[in-house]
Formats: C-alpha cells, sequence, structure tokens
C-alpha cells in the first residue's frame, strides 16, 4: 500500500515534443505528490508538486494532472528540449504525525533528441 | 543560502570498514531525511530525525546501520562492517519546519564497497 508505480521506464522524445510520465498508487492518505528531476551524478531537484484538492498546477512547460478517484497523477513536459533529459521520479507523502518520508516511483529516464 | 552539503561525495571502503557520511541541512532547516538509491533504482527512504531525536528509522536496515543529528554539527550516517550490497548512492535533505513537505536534496555520497 505503500508503492507508488510509475511508467514508462524509458522515454525517447524529440525535440519540441510532449513528454508524458504516468504514476499510480494505493494510500489514499497521501496528500502531497512532487515531482524530482535529477541529472547524472547530482541529486534530485524538486520540479513541480501538487496536492490533491486540485486536478492540474502547471509551471511553465511543465504541467501535473492529478486524478484523485483513479489515484493516479502524471506529468507533462510540453515542447521538450534536450536539456530536459535526464531521469524523472514521482513521489508521494502523507501528512502523518511526525513523519512525512517521501515514497518515491522507480524514475523514468528521459531522452530528448535535436 | 547555500544548499544542502554532503561529504564526502565519493567514498571507497573494504568490505568489513566502517563509513560514515555527513549531511550538513540548509540554512534554517531542523529536518534530515537519509534515502538510499541502489544503481538504476527509485530512492529508498531510511531514516528522518530533528536535532537530537530520531523521528522516523522505519527503513534503516535493523543492524549495521545507524543516524544521528546532534545539536551542533552536521547529520551523521554511519554504515559499520560494509557489505558489498551496501554499495549505493547515499542522499540526504532537509525541509524547514512547520509544513515539511519540500525536500531539498543534496548531491549525494557514492559509495563504493571493494
Amino acid at each position: 500500500q505503500q508503492q507508488v508505480k510509475q511508467s514508462p521506464q524509458s522515454l525517447i522524445v524529440q525535440k519540441g515534443g510532449i513528454s508524458i510520465i504516468n504514476c499510480a498508487y494505493e494510500n489514499t492518505a497521501f496528500d502531497y505528490f512532487p515531482w524530482y528531476q535529477q541529472f547524472p551524478g547530482k541529486g534530485p531537484a524538486l520540479l513541480i508538486a501538487i496536492r490533491p484538492d486540485v486536478s492540474e498546477k502547471k509551471e511553465g512547460r511543465f504541467t501535473i494532472s492529478f486524478n484523485k478517484s483513479a489515484k493516479q497523477f502524471s506529468l507533462h513536459i510540453m515542447d521538450s528540449q534536450p536539456g530536459d533529459s535526464a531521469t524523472y521520479f514521482c513521489a508521494a507523502s502523507r501528512k502523518a504525525y511526525n513523519t512525512d518520508k517521501l515514497i518515491f516511483g522507480t524514475g523514468t529516464r528521459l531522452q530528448v533528441f535535436p | 543560502n547555500a544548499g544542502v552539503m554532503q561529504n564526502p561525495r565519493h567514498l571507497v571502503r573494504r568490505r568489513g570498514q566502517e563509513a560514515r557520511l555527513r549531511c550538513s541541512p540548509m540554512k534554517g532547516h531542523s529536518h534530515v531525511y537519509w534515502y538510499r538509491q541502489l544503481p538504476e533504482e527509485g530512492l529508498k527512504f531510511m531514516v528522518y530525525l530533528q536535532k537530537e531525536n530520531i523521528i522516523d528509522e522505519s527503513g534503516m536496515p535493523k543492524e549495521r546501520f545507524s543516524a544521528e543529528f546532534p545539536k551542533e554539527g552536521p547529520s551523521i550516517l554511519r554504515i559499520q562492517q560494509v557489505v558489498r550490497g551496501d554499495s549505493a548512492a547515499y542522499f540526504c535533505a532537509s525541509s524547514p519546519p512547520g509544513p515539511k513537505e519540500t525536500q531539498y536534496f543534496g548531491p549525494g555520497t557514492r559509495l563504493l564497497v571493494l
């Protein structure tokens, strides 16, 4: 029940295209859903996050779509650029007493070709 | 404002030796989290600490692993009698008090056990 399932494992997109990464969760107590971007040899960096009281959040070229009833959320990268090539992780956490560890998906390696 | 700092960035140990990983949180952050990332996998939560207190250690292996966050100084993740399976990237994240969801990650320590 603590798992977050992420797909696809890898994704190849042409420059200017849309990249879509999907995640699904089981624990309905999760109430915070961030996406992290990680470049090789670096730590994960927070990209965008959403709470379940909204169905969509957009920041620049990055959009999170959230479907509470289906327990799914996805990251859309519009106008994908070669500089977006990285590994993307979805995560989830819950507001429990004194702990809010992040449960991560297994990651999606995105490659954007010129 | 400097980010989360971790040292060393790379650490090589022989089987049976001890590994000490250090994490200095961002200024003003009093919550520290440790995660482990095995090759080609997502991050797994290990432990959550506040100053002088372990809040959640549900992800820590029962033996050989310990963590502390003293009143003064960095947080330390200690691995005794390392084995080859401990080879991984260890990431520290910190967050401020109050709304705790936004965790900022350090660059990680890559541990290689020979």
